[in-house]
């Protein structure tokens, strides 16, 4: 089945900078590839997605990359603010009937003001 | 507009014992899924149902079951909890069957087993 690792586990970076996740998945069937954002004691939001048959995608200063060929893919947010602080999680799925999104485990971001 | 809707919010419970953590949801999707967060593990599939009437397992199934009798309900049921189901479960909820589209999560329940 398919495999997703995320990494790193932990980022650390000051206010303003860019923060950058990366992700690598197994099956090469996979063709979507979400990103959510989950707040304290909160449940995991969507905040940009992107489909196999584009390599990037931009949503003001968040954007994802995607290289089939390698299998990976990256979440990429610039300017960053001390609200962007929270748990990010990349995942894939196949979009046939009856599948399922799997998730990696997880990268903490903290950003310092 | 609610959304997904989790209870209990939080619950302590002896090993051993049984346990139904609640869902439902108020957007008509068509697919419905629970997830298990564990530290350093990301978010693990347990089980998932594509239409009413249908489920099936993910990615850790056992010791839970599920059950679809209608859209809106997808119970999740713990037979004889044990420490290691000690997590924070998260059903979800998505329109497209197949997982092509975006999941709406609950809050989440939090499950300590002693």
């Amino acid at each position: 089945g398919e495999n997703v690792e995320q990494h790193p586990s932990t980022l650390s970076v000051q206010e303003g900078d860019s923060a950058v996740i990366k992700c690598t998945y197994s099956d090469s069937a996979s063709n979507y590839f979400p990103w959510y954002k989950q707040e304290l004691g909160k449940g995991p939001q969507l905040i940009i997605d992107i489909r196999s048959n584009v390599g990037e995608k931009k949503d003001q200063r968040i954007a994802v990359t995607l290289n089939k060929t390698a299998k990976h893919f990256s979440l990429h947010i610039t300017e960053t603010q001390p609200e962007d602080s929270a748990v990010y999680f990349c995942a894939a799925s196949i979009g046939t009937g009856g599948f399922k999104t799997i998730f990696g485990a997880g990268t903490r971001l903290f950003v310092k003001a | 507009i609610a959304g997904i809707t989790q209870a209990p919010t939080s619950q302590i419970l002896a090993a051993g014992r049984r346990m139904t953590l609640r869902c439902t949801q108020d957007m008509r999707h068509n697919a419905m899924y629970w997830y298990r967060q564990d530290l350093g593990l990301g978010l693990r599939l347990i089980h998932y149902s594509n239409t009413a009437g249908t489920t099936g397992k993910g990615e850790v199934p056992d010791g839970y079951s599920v059950s679809r009798a209608n859209t809106d309900d997808f119970p999740l049921t713990l037979a004889s909890a044990v420490p290691s189901q000690t997590s924070v479960y998260f059903c979800a909820s998505s329109p497209l069957a197949g997982g092509t589209g975006e999941l709406f999560f609950g809050e989440g329940s939090r499950l300590t087993v002693l």
